[in-house]
């Protein structure tokens, strides 16, 4: 199994600006993936994060909008730059622990935010 | 058509009930799939995770999965109150696509006792 932490748990957040949310776990992998969970709405992948690499990006979602940063095996940071109210969503974090094909996926609680 | 189709619910049944969730899904190059349990706040869990077509079974939780009609299925048996939470079906392609999960919209299950 796999422990995530997520900061910050939740933040409000003004028109235009940016935040930064990180994720720690508790051990080496290979793969970080950052979703958004809109209210009501399911998971969406935003993006792949692979260590020494530059993150993979789904559709509908860009760069420019969502730097995702993966510095070591442990650790990444996804920016949700120049926000608007439309930015306000849960982003959650996960990493996926393989046993051979089977690959589960581990969930941080998420980030909650509120873009005014 | 959305990739995953789950139904919305949301689901209210009493204590002891049986209840059966389910999705279906569009693309056959989908392998693996899952069951997430997400309670209010947290992030989701994983419940159930199978491959082939046919049953799984995990205590009070059984998974079932039938790839020739793209539809799986949770069942919960003797369902408690502490069984309130979202539930929600992903699939994942493996190979070059592991790890990328789509799914389905969720559904609100409420146990009261």
């Amino acid at each position: 199994s796999a422990v995530i932490s997520q900061k910050p748990s939740r933040d409000i957040c003004q028109r235009g600006t940016s935040l930064t949310i990180q994720c720690q776990v508790d051990s080496q992998v290979t793969m970080m993936f950052w979703y958004r969970q809109q209210p009501g709405q399911s998971l969406t992948l935003i993006a792949t994060a692979n260590q020494g690499s530059e993150a993979t990006y789904e559709s509908g979602f860009v760069i420019d909008k969502f730097p995702i940063s993966r510095p070591n095996l442990t650790f990444s940071t996804l920016t949700v730059s120049n926000m608007s109210p439309e930015d306000s969503s849960i982003y959650l974090c996960s990493v996926e622990a393989r046993t051979g094909a089977q690959g589960i996926q581990y969930f941080g609680a998420g980030t909650r935010l509120s873009v005014l | 058509q959305k990739e995953v189709e789950q139904d919305p619910g949301p689901l209210s049944v009493p204590e002891g009930a049986i209840v059966s969730l389910n999705c279906t899904y569009s693309n056959s190059a989908f392998q693996y799939f899952m069951w997430y349990r997400q309670y209010s706040r947290k992030g989701p869990e994983l419940l159930m995770y199978t491959y082939s077509s046919g049953n799984k079974e995990d205590g009070r939780f059984t998974a079932q999965v039938d790839k020739s009609s793209k539809y799986i299925s949770l069942f919960i048996r003797d369902s408690q109150p502490s069984d309130s939470a979202t539930y929600l079906c992903a699939v994942e392609e493996g190979g070059t696509s592991y790890g990328k999960l789509t799914f389905g919209q969720g559904t609100i299950l409420t146990v009261h006792p």
